[in-house]
């Protein structure tokens, strides 16, 4: 158990469902990310929040619409997504540490499958 | 953008072997990850490395920061059934602060009986 969690575990929609993934860390962390892991290929990072400020968008489709009310909770959400779009979802955390770079963790992941 | 080039892709290993898999860079990190990703789950951060030529252990896992900074290699003495899973070497993206992470493809690690 990371401290980092992500619900639901498992999502199954429709192209035409809209539908909300979760994120939540109680560590005190500043920063929280969205990456993206399809087979054979490496993760993508999707999106990154540093102290509820969006820093960065990796050219991630607008069908996908991240939010981070607080520096604890993290939300992506769909709509008309593609079968393309089936992947396991992950959500990170860290606090970014001078000189060291960013420790990030992740949560266990949201599978998700467009239908 | 930085690609991080991960060898082998898999591993087709007995019990009890010792194993070996490194990570290589075009550029130059100030900070190497390993991670281990089991099926179903997140990958799980094992090792940090913050210092070229650095050498640090976890339990039977080693893990080296290259000289170059270009490159770090993971060992695993003695591997058991657990070991199991894809083994990946992550980066900090070159905006350096909280811009997460690049990762390599990863290496499978297969066990067998």
């Amino acid at each position: 158990e990371t401290g980092v969690t992500q619900t639901p575990r498992h999502l199954v929609m429709g192209m035409t469902n809209k539908k909300s993934l979760k994120c939540e860390q109680h560590l005190g962390h500043n920063a929280m990310y969205w990456y993206k892991q399809s087979a054979k290929k490496p993760l993508e990072l999707m999106f990154v929040y540093n102290f509820k400020e969006q820093t960065e968008n990796n050219s991630v489709p607008s069908r996908f619409s991240p939010e981070c009310p607080n520096s604890s909770h993290l939300f992506l959400h769909l709509h008309t997504l593609q079968p393309e779009d089936s992947a396991l979802y992950l959500c990170a955390s860290s606090q970014d540490r001078v000189n060291r770079g960013p420790l990030i963790l992740f949560g266990s992941g949201t599978r998700l499958t467009v239908v | 953008g930085q690609q991080l080039n991960q060898s082998p892709q898999s591993m087709f290993i007995q019990e009890g072997e010792d194993v070996s898999m490194n990570c290589t860079s075009s550029s130059i990190f100030n900070t190497w990850l390993w991670y281990k990703q089991d099926p179903g789950e997140g990958p799980v951060l094992l090792i940090a490395l913050y210092k070229a030529g650095e050498l640090t252990s976890n339990g039977r896992l080693t893990a080296q920061f290259g000289i170059t900074r270009k490159d770090s290699f993971l060992n695993i003495s003695a591997s058991i059934p657990s070991d199991v899973g894809i083994y990946f070497c992550a980066g900090p993206n070159s905006g350096g602060g909280a811009d997460g992470l690049t990762f390599g493809k990863g290496t499978h690690l297969i066990i067998q009986p």
